[in-house]
C-alpha cells in the first residue's frame, strides 16, 4: 500500500505549456514534502521542497501548492521546455526522517 | 567524480547466481541507502544505515542483504537472484545535522535476472 500516491504516471505537454503533477498522502505525521526530478541515465536530484506551514513555494518556473486539509500537494511547471522531459518524484518525511516516494510520472515536453 | 558511486552500471546474471553492487561515497555522509526503482512504483527502500553498526530493513528487504564495509561503504547483494528482482538500484546519502535530510543518489546500477 502506498502511502504517497502520485500521478498521472506519464505526461505529455507542449512547449510552452503548464505541466502539473498531483500527490496525496495519508499520514498525517508527514512533516516535509519534497519533489526529486531524474533525467535518463542519471540518479534523481532534489528539485524543490516544501514544508506543511505554508501553502506555496515558488522557485523559478517550479511551484509547489500545498494543501494541508485535503492532505494533497503539487508540482506546477510554468513554461515548459523540453529540458524539463524527465521523471519527478514526489516524497513525503515521516517522524523518522526516512521519505516514502510516489509512483513517478515520466514527463515529455514536446517542441 | 562523482559524489556516490555505483558499481557495476550494468549487469545481467542468471537466476540462482550471487549478485553484489557496490556503492562509495565521498560526501561524507553517515547515512546510507539502497533504493530499488519499478515502473510505476518510485522509488523502494531495501535497506539502510545510520553509521557502520547501523543497519535497518526497509520496505522491500526480502531476497537482499548489505553490508556497510565502511562510512563510505555500503553494498547490496543478491544471495540467489531471481527474475523480478530485474530493476534499477540507486544508492544514496543523507547527512542528518540539522539539515533537510536531502538525498543524493548515485547514477544507478541497472540489474538483469534471466
Amino acid at each position: 500500500q502506498q502511502q504517497v500516491k502520485q500521478s498521472p504516471q506519464s505526461l505529455i505537454v507542449q512547449k510552452g505549456g503548464i505541466s502539473i503533477i498531483n500527490c496525496a498522502y495519508e499520514n498525517t505525521a508527514f512533516d516535509y514534502f519534497p519533489w526529486y526530478q531524474q533525467f535518463p541515465g542519471k540518479g534523481p536530484a532534489l528539485l524543490i521542497a516544501i514544508r506543511p506551514d505554508v501553502s506555496e513555494k515558488k522557485e523559478g518556473r517550479f511551484t509547489i501548492s500545498f494543501n494541508k486539509s485535503a492532505k494533497q500537494f503539487s508540482l506546477h511547471i510554468m513554461d515548459s521546455q523540453p529540458g524539463d522531459s524527465a521523471t519527478y518524484f514526489c516524497a513525503a518525511r515521516d517522524a523518522g526522517n526516512m521519505l516514502t516516494f510516489g509512483g513517478g510520472t515520466r514527463l515529455m515536453v514536446k517542441p | 567524480d562523482a559524489d556516490v558511486t555505483q558499481t557495476p552500471r550494468n549487469r545481467i546474471t542468471k537466476t540462482g547466481k550471487r549478485i553484489m553492487l557496490e556503492c562509495s561515497q565521498t560526501k561524507g555522509h553517515d547515512r546510507m541507502y539502497w533504493y530499488r526503482q519499478d515502473p510505476g512504483l518510485g522509488l523502494r527502500l531495501i535497506y539502510y544505515s545510520f553509521d557502520v553498526k547501523d543497519i535497518n530493513k526497509g520496505e522491500i528487504s526480502d531476497g537482499y542483504s548489505v553490508s556497510r564495509q565502511a562510512q563510505a561503504k555500503f553494498s547490496l547483494s543478491l544471495e540467489s537472484a531471481i527474475p523480478n528482482q530485474t530493476a534499477l538500484y540507486f544508492c544514496a546519502t543523507s547527512d542528518w545535522t540539522g539539515g533537510t535530510g536531502e538525498l543524493f543518489f548515485g547514477e544507478g546500477s541497472r540489474l538483469t535476472v534471466l
